[in-house]
């Protein structure tokens, strides 16, 4: 099945600095990947979600690219704030029309 | 994400009971899932259903039992052959097995 990992799994950035957080996956049938952010003991939220025949796909201060080749993909935060500090989760979309979650990565940003 | 709700937000039940936690929405998605957080880890696919009086089991489905009777709404049992059952409990709906939307989730704990 699907295998999802996710790196790094903590990152601290101070603010208005770049985050970049990356994931790989094991299928390469897998045609969709969302990114998820989760604020503390509340509900993941979908930020942005990219489709298998798009390299790259941008809203506003995120962006998320996608190298199928390489079964890789990449969320892209700029110029971030305190309030982009969450949990954030990769997932692709394999088998079955499921979702596999990454671990999470945990974001820091200090003011 | 408005349109799906958990209920109750805490549970608390003693080993060996059976206890059914809610998940309702209005958005007319014909998929629908749950899926267990435990803390620091990222969202394990319990069971799933796609259209109505169909399931599907996920990977964490023994112990867990669910019923799709309405496409409103998705229940899921913890039974007592749970191992583990403290946990976040996170429904989730989509209404094309692609864009997943979350509820406020359930978080159980089990003494």
């Amino acid at each position: 099945g699907e295998n999802v990992e996710q790196h790094p799994s903590t990152l601290s950035v101070q603010e208005g600095d770049s985050a970049v957080i990356k994931c790989t996956y094991s299928d390469s049938a897998s045609n969709y990947f969302p990114w998820y952010k989760q604020e503390l003991g509340k509900r993941p939220q979908l930020i942005i979600d990219i489709r298998s025949n798009v390299g790259e796909k941008k809203d506003q201060r995120i962006a998320v690219t996608l190298n199928k080749t390489a079964k890789h993909f990449s969320l892209h935060i700029t110029e971030t704030q305190p309030e982009d500090s969450a949990v954030y989760f990769c997932a692709a979309r394999g088998y079955g029309n499921k979702l596999v979650f990454g671990a999470g990565t945990i974001l820091r940003v200090k003011s | 994400d408005g349109g799906i709700t958990q209920s109750p937000k805490y549970l608390f039940r003693k080993e060996g009971q059976n206890v059914t936690l809610s998940c309702e929405q209005n958005l007319n998605h014909d998929a629908m899932y749950w899926y267990r957080q435990d803390p620091g880890q990222g969202l394990r696919l319990i069971y799933y259903s796609q259209i109505v009086n169909d399931f599907q089991k996920g990977d964490i489905a023994e112990g867990y039992s669910v019923s799709r009777e309405k496409k409103e709404s998705f229940p899921l049992t913890v039974t007592s052959a749970q191992k583990n059952p403290t946990a976040f409990y996170l429904c989730a709906s989509s209404p094309n097995s692609y864009e997943q939307y979350f509820g406020p989730g359930t978080r159980l704990t089990v003494t």
